[in-house]
């Protein structure tokens, strides 16, 4: 199985500021990586799929880079909405697996 | 709107099974993939399985001996039931549809479950 690993597991910054989170895969998946973000009381949302796709309604501060092991989900001027739980998945191979999550918190 | 809502018992006992359902709106299950994803509390996610356009099914190596996917699409439902539960079985267990390339671009709200006697 692929393994993912994330970082950091957790985040604070403040509103405005830019972040970036890592994942890196055991294995190349190629650009085969999506993210998503997790928010109480909503359903988990995906972002970005084919490592910096963005997915319909992204919004255009986040981006993301990489390929083969590395990969990299920047949030550029973050908005107080933006605060929140993000998990990588790679897509390349089954069985599918996630990265352990990196929680972004207000500073 | 696309929109997909687990439901289940919350209890199940030891070496009990486990039976949810995945009932979705929006969308039709002969044209889009259906994934199950669960994360036990304070963990990260594991997939579980899918269920193909076509019917046919595919499992995680780690729970295939007890986990069974399937559907009806006259329901809209697709179901999932896993045996032999134990205590690293409580998680909240999610659907969600495959937007394409094994990725999931919808999520149900996830249903939580324990096991207890």
């Amino acid at each position: 199985d692929v393994q993912m690993t994330q970082s950091p597991s957790y985040l604070a910054a403040s509103p405005g500021e830019s972040v970036s989170i890592s994942c890196k895969a055991s294995k190349s998946i190629n650009t085969y990586l999506a993210w998503y973000q997790e928010k109480p009381g909503k359903t988990n949302k995906l972002l970005i799929y084919s490592g910096s796709t963005l997915q319909s309604g992204t919004p255009s501060r986040f981006s993301g880079s990489g390929s083969g092991t590395d990969f990299t989900l920047t949030i550029r001027s973050l908005e107080p909405e933006d605060f929140a739980v993000y998990y990588c998945q790679q897509h390349n191979e089954y069985p599918l697996t996630f990265g352990s999550g990196t929680k972004l918190e207000i500073k | 709107q696309v929109q997909l809502k687990e439901s289940g018992p919350g209890l199940v006992q030891p070496s009990q099974t486990l039976s949810l359902t995945c009932t979705v709106s929006g969308f039709s299950l002969t044209s889009y993939n259906v994934h199950w994803v669960r994360q036990p509390t304070g963990k990260g996610l594991e997939w579980m399985g899918v269920i193909w356009t076509g019917g046919s099914t595919d499992y995680n190596s780690a729970l295939k001996s007890r986990l069974s996917i399937s559907r009806d699409t006259s329901k809209s439902q697709v179901f999932l039931k896993m045996n032999s539960l134990q205590t690293e079985d409580i998680a909240t267990y999610y659907c969600a549809r495959e937007g394409g390339d094994a990725f999931m671009d919808a999520w149900g709200q996830g249903a939580s479950v324990t096991v207890s006697s």
